[in-house]
């Protein structure tokens, strides 16, 4: 089982501010099938980022996926109100499959 | 437009079996490399996959839940089932099920809330 850790827990940010997320994979995630995903309170989970580093239909590009192997980067470029949430990674590469335990973006 | 729904019990009591069902719409079981799995999240914890199902029958589970889960597809209908046995309340948890490109869950559904309690 390939073991996805995100890190930081939590970020504590202002809007307009940088965020970087980072996701460590115990075993090198195959074709880089590495995603990302928003969650707000109450909702299901909203596709972000796809095969490492490909924006779903719809995600504004101040998103983005860097990464390979074993080391994944969500990247925000500047937050906007709307970005405070909950982020997972997940790997579709091999079974079973697997998430992350979320990082926390969070207003500072 | 892919849109998917889940339904079922709400409460269900320990050692019950849970049945879960996902109707969907905008796509097609019988459609090639097409899946549909299910995933599920405990309150105020992470993502948990628990299993798919594809256009040709193949499937996979979760190991850890393995002996626990049956999924089938009803093409015809567009659903997909979910049963699982032996409901504990640690089963408590948002269950959702998820249009598969490949493995990739693309499309949600809303989700359904399952307490496990007597």
């Amino acid at each position: 089982e390939i073991v996805l850790t995100q890190s930081p827990g939590t970020l504590s940010l202002s809007p307009g501010q940088r965020a970087t997320l980072s996701c460590r994979a115990s075993q090198s995630v195959g074709n880089n099938y590495l995603s990302w995903y928003q969650q707000k309170p109450g909702q299901a989970p909203r596709l972000l980022v796809y095969n490492a580093y490909n924006r779903a239909t719809g995600i504004p590009d101040r998103f983005s996926g860097s990464g390979s192997g074993t080391d994944f980067t969500l990247t925000i470029s500047r937050l906007e109100p709307e970005d405070f949430a909950v982020y997972y990674c997940h790997q579709h590469a091999r079974s079973p499959l697997t998430f992350g335990q979320g990082t926390k973006v969070e207003i500072k | 437009q892919i849109t998917l729904k889940e339904s079922g019990p709400t409460l269900v009591k320990p050692t019950q079996t849970l049945t879960l069902t996902c109707t969907f719409s905008g796509f097609s079981l019988s459609s090639y490399a097409v899946g549909v799995g299910w995933i599920r999240q405990p309150p105020g914890k992470a993502l948990e996959w628990l299993a798919l199902i594809y256009w040709n029958d193949d499937n996979h589970f979760n190991p850890s839940l393995s002996s626990r889960l049956t999924i089938t597809k009803d093409t015809p209908r567009n659903q997909v089932v979910l049963t699982m046995t032996n409901m504990d309340p640690m089963d408590t948890a948002t269950y959702y099920c998820t249009h598969l490109g490949g493995w990739l869950s693309d499309y949600w559904g809303q989700g359904t809330p399952v307490t496990v309690s007597s």
